[in-house]
């Protein structure tokens, strides 16, 4: 099942901060976050494990609450690179055999 | 490496006409995904394949078949194509399915137009 994302589309300045949300109706193992820029193809930012293992980069970084099945992705001092549609991609075991993207929350940065 | 490349990158085709696209990487990975985003939503998986010589469907298989003879080759075939296939489509890739290093690396997409 599709997890949902919020907001849908959000719009900064650049510097300012911006949190997105992605969350699940299923008991989550992982979650993914992909950023694809227009009319390109995805890009992987980070994966965060069930159990609180992390990998990020840069000034953009993610938590994981396995218990409300919740994920948010931080993006710190956004700069112009940072736009794009982000998406989050869940699992719900480690078989890899069952990954479901979100629709998606496009985030535009304005100088 | 290229990584993972698609080809064709443009198709245009007719209703009922049919056509395969092919997918390849140098990554030596065991999982493979084909995936249509629709304009203004996300990725939809279509089937995967989980090593050489096995597939399975994904969330919209209708209408789409594939293959995986080799283990570096994922192929995507529309037998009789429908104005409701018009799409891109991208292929990824990952080392395992398995949490651990299971990162996606996609391909640049096929943008199909089916008139």
């Amino acid at each position: 099942q599709q997890p949902v994302q919020s907001p849908q589309a959000v719009i900064l300045r650049e510097g300012e901060d911006a949190v997105i949300n992605c969350s699940s109706s299923k008991a989550l193992y992982s979650v993914h976050w992909y950023r694809q820029k227009h009319g390109e193809a995805p890009v992987f930012l980070m994966i965060l494990l069930k159990g609180g293992e992390q990998k990020g980069h840069d000034k953009i970084s993610a938590s994981f609450n396995e218990k409300k099945q919740q994920s948010s992705l931080y993006l710190t001092a956004s700069q112009l690179s940072y736009s794009g549609t982000y998406f989050c991609g869940t699992e719900t075991s480690n078989y890899g055999q069952n990954f479901v993207f979100g629709p998606g929350t496009r985030l535009s940065v304005l100088p | 490496n290229a990584g993972v490349t698609q080809t064709p990158k443009f198709r245009v085709l007719k209703t009922g006409q049919s056509m395969t696209l092919l997918c390849a990487q140098d990554m030596n990975h065991e999982y493979m995904y084909w995936y249509r985003q629709d304009p203004g939503m996300g990725l939809r998986l279509i089937h995967y394949s989980v090593g050489e010589g096995t597939t399975a469907k994904g969330e919209v298989p209708d209408g789409y078949n594939v293959s995986r003879l080799k283990k570096q080759n994922f192929l995507l075939g529309l037998e009789s194509a429908a104005p409701s296939q018009t799409s891109v489509y991208f292929c990824a890739s990952s080392y395992s399915g398995g949490s651990n290093s299971n990162e996606q690396f996609f391909g640049p997409g096929t943008r199909l137009t089916v008139l």
